[in-house]
């Protein structure tokens, strides 16, 4: 199985902040990679497919980048609505597999 | 566009067989191209792929579960289903559906189910 190695796992932000998350492929995916958003008590909602190409509807501060093995994604300006856990998905190979999250919390 | 809703036992006796459905709404589950997947979340833990399939009937399984699972469509009634065999506690856990394709991403609210005696 191709292992999505996320970081950091949590990270404490102020509204307004520039926020990074990672994610590592332990063998390249292309661009088959996904960000997902979840909130508490509701599904995981698409923010980025195909490592950079924004889900319609989803605010244009959130971007994603990378290729291969590397991936970001950035919330350029963190809002109050931002605050999630975040997964990234890779859809290369069988199976599918998951980050581990990255929790965003209010600093 | 596409709606999705999970419908399942809630509650499980270990050993038993775990059947979930999801009926899918405005839109038809034989054409649109989409992955017909099952995800889960098990308590206080990520999220886990579980399987999909296609409008063709061509089923992909997590190898994880691949011995006790099966995806299934039915066509007449909109719907695909999940039945997972002899389940434990650690098959506890919040099930997804979702009709996932590039560009497109909808979710089921999902469905709880506890495993226990």
């Amino acid at each position: 199985d191709i292992q999505m190695t996320q970081s950091p796992s949590s990270l404490s932000a102020s509204v307004g902040d520039r926020v990074t998350i990672t994610c590592r492929a332990s063998q390249g995916i292309r661009i088959d990679l996904g960000w997902y958003q979840q909130k508490p008590g509701k599904a995981p909602k698409r923010l980025i497919f195909a490592a950079s190409s924004l889900q319609s509807g989803v605010p244009s501060r959130f971007s994603g980048s990378g290729s291969g093995t590397e991936f970001t994604l950035t919330i350029s300006s963190l809002q109050p609505e931002d605050f999630a856990t975040y997964y990234c998905l890779q859809h290369n190979t069988l199976p599918w597999t998951f980050g581990q999250g990255t929790t965003v919390e209010i600093k | 566009q596409v709606q999705l809703q999970e419908s399942g036992p809630g509650l499980v006796k270990p050993s038993r067989t775990l059947s979930i459905t999801c009926t899918v709404s405005r839109g038809s589950i034989s054409n649109g191209g989409f992955y017909w997947t099952w995800i889960r979340q098990r308590p206080d833990k990520g999220l886990e792929w579980i399987g999909h399939i296609f409008e063709s009937g061509t089923t992909y399984y997590n190898p994880s579960l691949k011995s006790r699972l099966s995806i299934s469509l039915d066509t007449s009634k909109n719907q695909f289903s999940l039945q997972l065999t002899s389940v434990t506690t650690a098959d506890t856990a919040i099930y997804y559906c979702a009709a996932l394709r590039h560009g497109v991403d909808i979710w089921g609210q999902g469905t709880k189910v506890t495993v226990s005696s």
